[in-house]
């Protein structure tokens, strides 16, 4: 059992649906994290929320909106998405930054799989 | 981008041998982490080595980093099939703002029972 609880673990939806993919921790952590993972590929950095603000957007394309309505909560509504978007989403969160300016390790869940028909 | 390569890309023995895995990075770092990801499943942070420590131990896992050469290796020690997974090395890297982690291309490990 993972820390970091995502639903669903299943997803599949048309070009022109509507979804959201949901995240929860309750570890007290302040950063959270949306990735994108395609077979045997390492995960691909997506978005950053620190203390519940967007930190990092690495030009993910307009149809991935997220948002953290909490600091133990982590959305990624999704719109109009193409094939290639197929993937595993995976969240994580972290405790941020540790003391002597070292960043701690990320808490994964087990991912929601995306494919889009 | 990916800045961490890994070697091997695969790598398959039986139980009880020790498994060795190599990462190399680009940039300066503040820590470097390994994590496990089984068929299926979310990644699993396995142990972090900060940029001032060369050796790190935790049970049947032995971290170095080289920093000079900008490497690290993972060996992990009498080897069980449940070891079979995939493992990433990701980079905290200096230069970097905010908590990003670098992944390496991973090293997809197999052990036969």
């Amino acid at each position: 059992d993972t820390e970091v609880t995502q639903t669903p673990k299943h997803l599949v939806m048309g070009m022109t649906n509507k979804k959201s993919l949901k995240c929860e921790q309750h570890m007290g952590h302040r950063a959270m994290y949306w990735y994108k993972q395609k077979a045997k590929k390492p995960p691909e950095l997506m978005f950053v929320y620190s203390y519940e603000k967007l930190s990092i957007n690495e030009s993910v394309p307009s149809r991935f909106s997220p948002e953290c309505p909490n600091s133990s909560l982590l959305n990624l509504h999704l719109h109009a998405l193409q094939p290639e978007d197929s993937a595993l989403y995976l969240c994580a969160s972290s405790p941020g930054l540790l003391g002597q300016g070292v960043r701690g390790p990320q808490h994964f869940g087990d991912g929601t799989r995306l494919s889009i028909l | 981008s990916q800045q961490g390569e890994e070697d091997p890309q695969a790598l398959s023995i039986q139980e009880g041998e020790n498994a060795t895995m190599n990462c190399s990075y680009k940039t300066s770092i503040n820590n470097l982490q390994w994590y496990r990801q089984n068929s299926g499943r979310g990644l699993v942070h396995l142990i972090l080595i900060r940029s001032n420590e060369r050796e790190k131990h935790s049970g049947r896992l032995r971290v170095t980093l080289d920093t000079s050469k900008k490497s690290s290796s993972l060996l992990i020690t009498a080897s069980r099939a449940a070891d079979t997974a995939s493992y990433f090395c990701a980079t905290d890297d200096r230069e970097t703002s905010g908590s990003r982690l670098t992944f390496g291309e991973g090293t997809q490990l197999t052990v036969n029972p």
